[in-house]
């Protein structure tokens, strides 16, 4: 039982460079979503989607885009990363409800050089 | 944007003291939920408040909701190493899909 998983775990680029990350979630959940951690900021959602088919921004979207391929897939792409970009990356699944926990995946360490 | 701020940032104490972590917003949430972090982990929750006034108890940790539901707490008592960790609270204001984190209290326990 993987639950969320990430790939990959660690990533350097250029500045100027493009990469997919995937997500990949054997939950059965609807709602997925992509966040970006920072020191002292938390978590900040980049995108989310409430189900196979449909996404939304979140409160950092710019210089990313991202997809719902599926209910089991929602990966998030940079087209031309920069260093501002150097962050962890944390993808999330939540079942149906409010109250319901968000489970996360290990995390993509992204270095932009 | 709802804000949600945690205080203390940063917090190191020795093992068997007590501790109170606090998470406030200026907005009601609908839920709150607490989250605690390992270095090369993705959070994992500990719990989920929904009532005004509520207190909820795993083993040595307490939480507890404002009765206004605009704030909620995290007291660990007699502290253990195996507590270091980073802290996260995350509010829902609606019964929509999003969760809005706070800042995270990175705690270090020493033995």
């Amino acid at each position: 039982n993987a639950g969320v998983t990430q790939t990959p775990k660690f990533q350097v680029l250029k500045t100027g460079q493009s990469m997919t990350l995937q997500c990949a979630q054997d939950m059965n959940h609807n709602s997925m979503y992509w966040y970006r951690q920072d020191p002292g900021m938390g978590l900040r959602l980049i995108y989310y989607s409430a189900s196979e088919g449909t996404t939304d921004k979140g409160e950092v979207p710019n210089g990313y885009n991202v997809s719902r391929l599926n209910k089991r897939e929602f990966s998030l792409r940079l087209e031309s990363a920069a260093p501002s970009q150097t962050s962890v990356y944390f993808c999330a699944t939540r079942g149906r409800g409010s109250s319901q926990p968000q489970h996360f995946g290990d995390g993509t360490r992204l270095s932009i050089l | 944007t709802q804000l949600l701020e945690q205080s203390p940032q940063f917090l190191s104490i020795q093992e068997g003291e007590n501790l109170t972590v606090y998470c406030n917003s200026s907005s009601v949430f609908s839920s709150l939920q607490w989250y605690r972090q390992e270095p090369g982990e993705g959070p994992v929750l500990l719990v989920t408040v929904v009532t005004g006034g509520e207190v909820k108890k795993l083993k040595r940790l307490t939480f507890q909701f404002g009765d206004a539901r605009k704030d909620s707490s995290l007291h660990i008592t007699a502290a253990q190493p195996g507590d270091t960790g980073l802290y996260l609270c995350a509010g829902a204001w609606n019964a929509g899909n999003m969760l809005t984190f706070g800042g995270g209290t990175r705690l270090m326990v020493k033995p």
